[in-house]
Order: C-alpha cells, then sequence, then structure tokens
C-alpha cells in the first residue's frame, strides 16, 4: 500500500465515548500531521510530530490526545468531545517542514452525538 | 483581517472553458506557495508548488504568483469535467517550518 492510509473512514461517537483515529503513511517522510477540516473553513493545523517529537500544538483542547509512536504511524485519541468536534479529520505527512508539499489522507469524517 | 483569502465560489463554467482561481494574503514575507485540489469525500492533492514570483505551467496547470500584489492565481485550461472539485490555496514562510497556511477553498464545477 502506498501514500497515506487513514482509519477509520467514518466515525460517530457519543460525547461520553473514547475513540481513536489510526494514520499510516507509507512514503519514507519524516514528519506527520493532523489537520480539522469544518464547512467552508480553512484547514486548521492542530498538531505536529518531524522525527516522533512534538513540533506544534495549535492550542488544541486536551480532549484530543496525540500520539506518535514511529514516524510511520500518528494516532489521534479522543475522549468527551463535543458536538463542534465534528469535522474532517485530515492526516498528512511530508519531507522537512511541508514546503513542498503535504501527502494528505483521505480522512476521517467525524460526527458527534 | 484573514492571511489568506479565497473566494468560496461555488465556480461554475461550461466543458472547455479557462478557469481562473485566486487568493489574496497580507503577509509579504510568505516564501512558497501552493494549490491543492480536493474532491468530495478526500484529502487535498497537492497539484503544483513555487518558491518564486512568475508562471509556472504543468500541463493544463499555470500556477501564477505576483508578491508585488500579494496575488496568486491558478489557471485551468481545456476545462473537463473532472476538474470538478475544491481547490485550495496555500502558503508559508519557511519550507522547513511545518506551518502552511491554507484558503478556505473555491469550488469549482465544470458542465459537459
Amino acid at each position: 500500500e502506498t501514500g497515506v492510509t487513514q482509519t477509520p473512514r467514518h466515525l460517530v461517537m457519543g460525547m461520553t465515548n473514547k475513540k481513536s483515529l489510526k494514520c499510516e503513511q507509507h512514503l519514507g517522510h519524516n514528519a506527520m500531521y493532523w489537520y480539522k477540516q469544518s464547512a467552508k473553513k480553512p484547514l486548521e493545523l492542530m498538531f505536529v510530530y518531524s522525527l516522533e517529537e512534538r513540533v506544534e500544538n495549535n492550542s488544541v483542547p486536551s480532549r484530543f490526545s496525540p500520539e506518535c509512536p514511529n514516524s510511520s504511524h500518528l494516532f489521534l485519541h479522543l475522549h468527551t468531545l463535543q458536538p463542534e468536534d465534528s469535522a474532517l479529520y485530515l492526516c498528512a505527512s511530508s519531507q522537512r517542514g511541508g514546503g513542498e508539499g503535504y501527502t494528505f489522507g483521505s480522512g476521517t469524517r467525524l460526527t458527534v452525538v | 483581517q484573514k492571511e489568506v483569502e479565497q473566494d468560496p465560489g461555488p465556480l461554475s463554467v461550461p466543458e472547455g472553458a479557462i478557469v481562473s482561481l485566486n487568493c489574496t494574503y497580507s503577509n509579504s514575507a510568505f516564501q512558497y506557495f501552493m494549490w491543492y485540489r480536493q474532491y468530495s469525500r478526500k484529502g487535498p492533492e497537492l497539484l503544483m508548488y513555487t518558491y518564486s514570483s512568475g508562471n509556472k505551467e504543468d500541463g493544463r496547470f499555470t500556477a501564477q504568483v505576483d508578491k508585488s500584489s500579494k496575488y496568486i492565481s491558478l489557471f485551468i485550461r481545456d476545462s473537463q469535467p473532472s476538474d470538478s472539485a475544491t481547490y485550495l490555496c496555500a502558503m508559508g514562510l519557511d519550507t522547513g517550518g511545518f506551518k502552511t497556511i491554507f484558503g478556505a477553498g473555491t469550488r469549482l464545477f465544470v458542465k459537459a
């Protein structure tokens, strides 16, 4: 398999649930990202990992918790979410800082009920 | 003022038309500029990137950057129904800095 793979594609969860999103990249990139995409809004950067170390945390609420066990895998752990957290969550990877472009996964469509 | 402004559209054109998509930005220090295409239920896909003012061509696509006006454009020649998608502009300060700023996207429909 090539590119960036995200699972699950769709997720419906209650506000008291705990779930995790998974991302895997097969490109040999050294940086991985979580972005949130809401309707008619720009992509919002949530977290960045470079060489498995977190280098950016864009004031994201603590109910979102990232984990990067190695340079190919990235997780986003979710707990006690709010309905306004419903969105498309995109994982991306890049070589270096992304100035030559990101490769995105297809995203997880999250609905919080 | 937003760092990057992009008209959300939708923009509807007939097949074969030349499409012009645009973004303006406020930070004159931006060094790199990109265009992504996003189909429904998919992640964004990088179309083109450039580091300098002027034009860059790739097949039917031409990216144009005017740093003096803080304005970037993407032109699509001979547009096809398969070009129907949302187009996102993106830009950043430092290729190693991990912070790319995205526009909200323009929705394009190309009618057969």
